[in-house]
């Protein structure tokens, strides 16, 4: 069974610059999680989706940040404009529900460099 | 006060030797707990969890959780330098009937020959 996918895996771009990460959950996950991790810290939660439906984007930035999960499946994470503390590795993970026993499954990332 | 806390390390430990990493946490509602193993420029992949108060074991990995004391710890037998990792602490906060992992910093553990 496939994994979590993310793409790209890096990204590096000058400051106000727009950028957008992609994940494709495990299949038939239903709840699909976007973390920001820095250096040296834990995955903080941006912004979690069952379904299609955003139930939790109290974390997310919402004057430069965006996320898409239209067909309750894949999602999109975008920056617009990326700023230089936005540098950081974006992680997607999925689970079946969001349970409170609920396995977390994390893809491998997408390190954002902002120059 | 951060709501999960951990010990950043690092935590060295020789090849063999029992290795305790600790967490504590500050809501007392939260009921269930993860630990979750991260390797440098990996992405973090469960050990286990526990929810129950007292001891839980899975092969050389025991989790303990002690609700009263808000405190919850990973012990790792016959430590391997393969073990050598991030560790993250996760507490699942329920918020607006969703559930909500908050992580830790984690505690970076070094298992030398």
């Amino acid at each position: 069974e496939a994994g979590v996918v993310q793409s790209p895996r890096y990204k590096i771009i000058e400051k106000k610059q727009p950028v957008a990460f992609w994940c494709n959950p495990i299949s038939g996950h239903n709840t699909l999680y976007w973390y920001l991790q820095n250096l040296g810290q834990g995955p903080e939660l941006l912004i979690r989706y069952e379904n299609e439906e955003a139930v939790d984007d109290s974390q997310l930035p919402k004057d430069r940040f965006s996320a898409e999960r239209l067909k309750g499946v894949d999602s999109t994470l975008k920056i617009q404009p990326a700023e230089l503390g936005d540098s950081a590795v974006y992680l997607c993970a999925s689970s079946l529900t969001s349970g409170s026993m609920n396995e977390q499954f994390f893809g491998p990332g997408t390190r954002l460099t902002v120059l | 006060q951060k709501e999960v806390e951990q010990n950043s390390g690092p935590l060295s430990v020789p090849e063999g030797a029992i290795a305790s990493l600790n967490c504590t946490y500050s809501d007392r509602g939260s009921q269930s707990f993860f630990w979750y193993r991260q390797y440098s420029g990996k992405s973090p992949e469960l050990i286990m969890f526990i929810y129950s108060n007292g001891d839980k074991e899975d092969g050389r990995f025991t989790a303990q959780l002690n609700k009263a004391s808000q405190y919850v710890s990973l012990l790792i037998r016959d430590s391997q330098p393969s073990d050598s990792a991030t560790y993250l602490c996760a507490v699942n906060r329920e918020t607006g009937g969703y559930n909500k992992l908050i992580f830790g910093a984690g505690t970076r553990l070094a298992v030398h020959p």
